[in-house]
């Protein structure tokens, strides 16, 4: 069975610092993982993913997150938050051998950065 | 298209009409994905197509939801006799299909079904 954990519902940072949101996964055997964002009444917008390779993914609007397969984690992170990266974040999973199949997702990270 | 198109955005309907939600998916992608968000909760799978192939059903919470994909691409999801419960956003994303398995999923914008 494939899982993903989100410790946090709730993040709040100052704008110009660095931020971190948390994603813990589950997979019978390797992770495909993701990053989304979701602005308020709008879809899901696709920031990064790990594949293999490099641990360290970069995305879209400065953001990165690290894998790390001994702790099956997978944070988000952006050296200096924006105001308006304000929103709610979804971590998601695929494992390897699963084919195509719906992404697994957490529950969310909702996001403050706070001018 | 350039994107996942969804329609309506809003759809406001009465406890026990049906209701149908359409989903266009990007050109060329053959997997496509309906999902749930209720208020303040992650996204619950309902149901996933795949080129020709039955369609994985294991999500649809009851009976009363339906969807189908004609022409390998619109889908329309249908709730029969709505409930109050089935109010959310209902999310439909597309991929490239088989041979890649570490593709994104690409989201619309969602539909907003309000049951009064």
């Amino acid at each position: 069975a494939q899982s993903v954990a989100q410790p946090e519902d709730q993040v709040n940072v100052a704008e110009g610092n660095p931020l971190t949101v948390k994603c813990t996964y589950s997979v019978s055997g390797n992770p495909y993982l993701f990053w989304y964002v979701q602005y308020p009444n709008r879809g899901l917008q696709f920031l990064l993913k790990y594949i293999t390779g490099d641990n360290l993914v970069k995305g879209s609007y400065g953001f990165e997150a690290e894998f790390n397969k001994s702790q099956t984690s997978f944070h988000l992170k952006k050296p200096s938050a924006l105001v308006s990266d304000s929103a709610l974040y979804f971590c998601a999973v695929r494992d390897m051998l699963a084919g195509n199949t719906p992404l697994v997702f957490g529950k969310g990270t909702r996001l403050s950065v706070i001018a | 298209g350039a994107g996942v198109s969804q329609s309506p955005s809003n759809k406001v309907t009465e406890k026990g009409k049906d209701v149908e939600l359409r989903c266009d998916p990007i050109s060329g992608h053959t997997a496509l994905y309906w999902y749930r968000q209720s208020l303040g909760q992650g996204l619950e799978f309902l149901i996933y197509f795949q080129g020709n192939s039955a369609p994985d059903k294991s999500g649809l919470p009851s009976d009363r939801f339906s969807a189908e994909r004609t022409g390998g691409s619109v889908s329309t999801l249908t709730i029969q006799r709505t409930q109050q419960e089935d109010s959310a956003v209902y999310l439909c994303a597309s991929s490239l299909g088989a041979g890649v398995t570490y593709n994104e999923q690409f989201f619309g914008p969602g539909t907003r079904l309000t049951v009064l």
